[in-house]
Parts: structure tokens; C-alpha cells; sequence
């Protein structure tokens, strides 16, 4: 079974500056998706973003930006010109194109913006 | 569009009793995933029904069960409470690696 792992149980950073959150997974297989959610205080999951597997070239949105190393298993969230609207419980998930829509979450990651 | 409708937002049961949880997902999308999620445990994966089939199911016993309606609208039933099922229970809809998550039910089993 996959396994996704988040070691920074909290973060913070400086309105403006860059800060970047790690997460490594655990699979034997070659096809998968990546993703980060968001979760406010308001307790929604936001996509902030997704990587397809098969794509060597880092996905981005805007502030958010991912470094995906497929060898080492590793996919980090980079978030530049940090916002106080960025303030939010942070997780990292797998999806395998064999578990039909299945995500497998990690532990998640606190980020706080101080002021 | 509208996005994903969970009701009812808050929920408060006694131990024993059972409850119903609903979710309408994006008109549209006939994928429906359960998530509960803990302090403890994180965010655990219950299951998930694509036109009105089970295709995947958690490691959570036979007193959570699911279904889904022909309109796509999916509903998750708990029997037998206990303190242990107090959790926000979120739903997702979407297929093909695109989820949009409703704002969950907070359940707290007294």
C-alpha cells in the first residue's frame, strides 16, 4: 500500500517571504497523481495543485509551485510571496490509477504567517 | 457552478444511535468519495461510488456503509455509534485527478 509522509508537522514564515513544504511517498508504481490541498479553519479542502506522474516538468499556480523529484519520491510545496490568507492546515496526497479515486493523505503540515 | 453540498453541517448523536450523512456532488460528476478525518488518524478513505456502485472501500468496519442515487447524490450511514466516530466527515467529488471537497459534517458522538 502507498504511503505518503509529511515530517513538518508546523511552519511558519514571513508575510512575503518563500517557505516550502516537504512530503515524500512510498510506491512501486510508475503512473500516479500528486496533490496538495489546502484546509482553512473554514475546513474545506482547496486543490492547490497536481502533478501527473508521467510529467517530468514541475507543476505551478501562480504563488504555488512544486519540485517532484519521481526518483526520490519526493514532491515539495514551494509557496512564494507568502500571504496571511495562505495561513491553512497544508496536505499532501497520492492518488494510484489503480484505486479508482481513492486519495491517500499524509499527516499534514500547519502553516502559520506571521505578520 | 455549485460546488459540493454536505449536509447537515453539525451533527450531535448519542452513543448507540445511527446517523445519515449526505452529499451532492457538482452536477456532473458521478464520482463520490468519503473521508473521515481525526486528530488522531488524519484523513482516512471510507469509500468511494461511481454510478451508484461501491468501486473502493476502506479499512473501517460494516457499520459505515454508503450509497449512491441515480442522481449522484451519495449519502453515508453510521450505525451503532460510538465516541470513537465524533470526526468531520468530507466528501469529494471528481474523477480522473480533479476533487472538489465539500465543507464536511462535524459529527460528535456523546
Amino acid at each position: 500500500a502507498q504511503t505518503v509522509t509529511q515530517s513538518q508537522p508546523e511552519m511558519s514564515v514571513q508575510e512575503a517571504e518563500t517557505v516550502t513544504l516537504s512530503c515524500t511517498y512510498d510506491t512501486s508504481e510508475s503512473d500516479y497523481y500528486l496533490f496538495w490541498y489546502k484546509q482553512p479553519p473554514s475546513r474545506q479542502m482547496i486543490l492547490v495543485i497536481r502533478q501527473e506522474a508521467y510529467k517530468q516538468q514541475n507543476a505551478t499556480e501562480n504563488r504555488f509551485s512544486v519540485n517532484f523529484q519521481k526518483a526520490a519520491k519526493s514532491f515539495s510545496l514551494k509557496i512564494s510571496d507568502s500571504q496571511l490568507g495562505d495561513a491553512a492546515m497544508y496536505f499532501c496526497a497520492y492518488r494510484s490509477p489503480v484505486s479508482y479515486e481513492k486519495l491517500t493523505f499524509g499527516t499534514g503540515t500547519r502553516l502559520t504567517i506571521i505578520p | 457552478k455549485a460546488g459540493v453540498t454536505q449536509t447537515p453541517r453539525y451533527l450531535i448523536k448519542t452513543r448507540g444511535q445511527q446517523v445519515t450523512l449526505s452529499c451532492s456532488p457538482i452536477s456532473g460528476h458521478r464520482s463520490v468519495s468519503w473521508y473521515q478525518q481525526t486528530p488522531g488518524q488524519g484523513l482516512q478513505f471510507l469509500f468511494e461510488y461511481f454510478s451508484e456502485t461501491q468501486r473502493n472501500k476502506g479499512n473501517f468496519p460494516g457499520r459505515f456503509s454508503g450509497r449512491q442515487f441515480s442522481n449522484s447524490r451519495s449519502e453515508m450511514n453510521v450505525s451503532t455509534l460510538e465516541l470513537g466516530d465524533s470526526a468531520l466527515y468530507l466528501c469529494a467529488s471528481g474523477q480522473g485527478g480533479g476533487y472538489t471537497f465539500g465543507s464536511g459534517t462535524r459529527l460528535t458522538v456523546v
